[in-house]
Formats: C-alpha cells, structure tokens, sequence
C-alpha cells in the first residue's frame, strides 16, 4: 500500500530534550516535506526537500532541522524542543508537487 | 500575513443539500490551487485541483471554482453525504509542482442527517 509513514504518533517530552520524528515514504516519490498545523493558523510548511541531499526552509523553520540523506526518508529534528513547538506535526510526499500524500500525524507536546 | 484564507471555521449543511466552501487569497502570483480533506486522526487527503488557467474543475460530486478577479475559490459539494464531514483545508502555489504549497486555517463541515 502506497503510504507515508511517521513516527511516533504521539511524544511528551521536556522542553530542551532532542527529539527525531521519523518520516517514510514506499513510493518513490522526490518530494518530501514537513507541515506543522496549529488551531487557527492551518497547516504551515516547516521545510521541504526536493531530491536526495536538496533541502530548503519553508514557512516556519526556526527550531527544527531536517536531513534527506536517502529518498525515502526525511526524519524532523528538534535539538532543543521548546514549548512553542506543541503542535501536531505532519510529513508529506509528491511525485513533483502533483498533489501531497500525507501522514497519519505525530501529536508532539513540550513540557 | 494569512495569504489564503478561509474566514468560515465551520459550516453545517443538510445531507442531500449542497456544501459551499469558500476560500480567499491575497497572492496574485498564485497559479495552482488545490482543496484538502482531513478527518480527525488522520493526514489531509488529496482531493481536488485547479489551475489558474481555468475557472472551473469537476470530479463527480465535487466542483472548484475560481474567480481569479476576486481571487477567490469555492468547493461544492453535491449532494452532501455523511461522510463529507470533515475539516477542509484550500491551498496555493506560484506554479504547479511547486514544493511550497500555502494553506489556508480549515472549515469544518458538518453535514446533518
């Protein structure tokens, strides 16, 4: 089945610990991304990756790191999680931007 | 700055009647548009698209329309079943295949039987 996959789906954790959400893609597809979403403000673009080693800022990308070291994978990275980074969180993949393919979601709270 | 808005948080409708949904953006530089379903628990699912070249785009029971003039875009949905409730969610992007897509907050749809 064609999917996109993240883990985990739900993390507490304290502020200022590393943290890696995990994300996976079965589909070949070159683009990937990472969208956080927020009551009120919709689903905002974190950054975003174009090919293996190609990787950009999007919207909102203060706190967080991304890699892209193999095509299907493009774990988020928060070295020192702050409470402001609560949010529900997802990753997504395209074949060239023809519509995202999203995951499930990873409902990350900092305390 | 919200360059895509959808300034309805939520929306009721009857089942068998037609659903609106209405979004707004302020980029004129915006040349694709898409629409997105989301149920609770779940990622936003793909559901349909329209280039700035056209005003109008159908796929069964779902028709976007855009105003380029007014820079608006609607989704209706008829007839509006059960399972249509959900929140959904307009996006943008300067070019098709852009890796940046802009969205809007989300409606959520209610439809009552």
């Amino acid at each position: 089945e064609a999917q996109v996959t993240q883990n985990p789906r739900y993390l507490i954790t304290v502020t200022g610990k590393k943290l890696t959400v995990t994300c996976s893609q079965n589909m070949n597809h070159e683009y990937m991304s990472w969208y956080r979403q927020d009551p009120g403000l919709g689903l905002r673009q974190i950054y975003y990756s174009m090919n293996v080693e190609v990787t950009d800022k999007g919207d909102v990308p203060e706190g967080y790191k991304v890699s892209r070291k193999e095509k299907r994978n493009f774990p988020l990275i928060l070295e020192s999680p702050s409470p402001n980074q609560t949010s529900l969180y997802f990753c997504a993949s395209s074949f060239r931007g023809k519509g995202y393919t999203f995951g499930s979601g990873t409902r990350l709270t900092v305390v | 700055d919200q360059q895509v808005k959808q300034n309805s948080p939520s929306l009721s409708v009857q089942e068998g009647r037609i659903s609106i949904l209405n979004c707004d953006y302020t980029n004129s530089m915006f040349d694709y548009f898409l629409w997105y379903k989301k149920y609770p628990a779940e990622g936003p699912t793909f559901l349909i698209s329209i280039s700035s070249i056209k005003d109008k785009n159908e796929d069964g029971r779902f028709t976007v329309f855009l105003n380029k003039s007014a820079k608006h875009l609607s989704l209706h949905i008829v007839p509006s079943q059960p399972g249509d409730s959900a929140v959904y969610f307009c996006a943008a992007s300067l070019i098709q295949g852009a890796q940046k897509l802009v969205f809007g907050q989300g409606t959520r749809l209610t439809i009552n039987p």
